[in-house]
């Protein structure tokens, strides 16, 4: 079965640390592989999305950014957070097309 | 400019009754549309799809109908149950891209 992780699933950082954010998908090769977040009482923006190594795309101008690594890794990053990016932040995978995306379990992030 | 909206932002329903969900869209590129179900603190799960070469598509309890002409998408639970209570998100995605365009999302609430 396809599986996605995310890590952690909870965190609270203080205005201007850093941020990493992991996301690994089991159980399926070159899948699409996105970034979205929630804001509370939002609905789901895209952030990041990717179609393969090292290829990101970027929907919204932030100080977030993202990386690809490995086949199955896609990473959000932060090199100073701000409050503004407090929510809730799930990963996504597809096989491209027309398939459905289907999400991880999230990481709730509060930045104090 | 928000290209799905889900203009109700929460429904109350007796539990066995009907619950409709709606969904408008304004991208007339959009051809393949999502629900899912979001419970707190955790991913969306995917409900149930629909494609423009259909106006309606079913799965057990919950049927969904496309009105392209209207670009508008609803979402039927019969019979609805508590554990139904969710919130629900509406989505929408050109054939041609790899991206999802989320509604806001509705907050189902099933009372028994």
């Amino acid at each position: 079965s396809q599986t996605i992780h995310q890590w952690p699933a909870t965190l609270v950082q203080p205005v201007g640390s850093p941020l990493s954010l992991e996301c690994t998908v089991e159980g399926t090769s070159n899948p699409n592989l996105y970034w979205y977040r929630q804001a509370a009482g939002r609905g789901l923006q895209l952030l990041f999305y990717s179609v393969g190594i090292g290829q990101i795309s970027s929907e919204v101008p932030q100080n977030l950014s993202a990386s690809r690594p490995q086949d199955r890794q896609f990473i959000l990053s932060s090199k100073k957070l701000l409050l503004s990016d407090s929510g809730f932040y799930l990963c996504a995978r597809s096989s491209g097309g027309w398939d459905t995306q289907y999400f991880g379990p999230g990481t709730r992030l509060t930045v104090l | 400019d928000q290209q799905v909206k889900q203009n109700s932002p929460s429904l109350s329903v007796q539990e066995g009754r009907i619950s409709i969900l709606n969904c408008d869209y304004t991208n007339s590129m959009f051809d393949y549309f999502l629900w899912y179900k979001k419970y707190p603190a955790e991913g969306p799960t995917f409900l149930i799809s629909i494609s423009s070469i259909k106006d309606k598509n079913e799965d057990g309890r919950f049927t969904v109908f496309l009105n392209k002409s209207a670009k508008h998408l609803s979402l039927h639970i019969v019979p609805s149950q508590p554990g139904d209570s969710a919130v629900y998100f509406c989505a929408a995605k050109a054939s041609a891209g790899n991206m999802l365009t989320f509604g806001g999302g509705t907050r189902l609430m099933v009372k028994p």
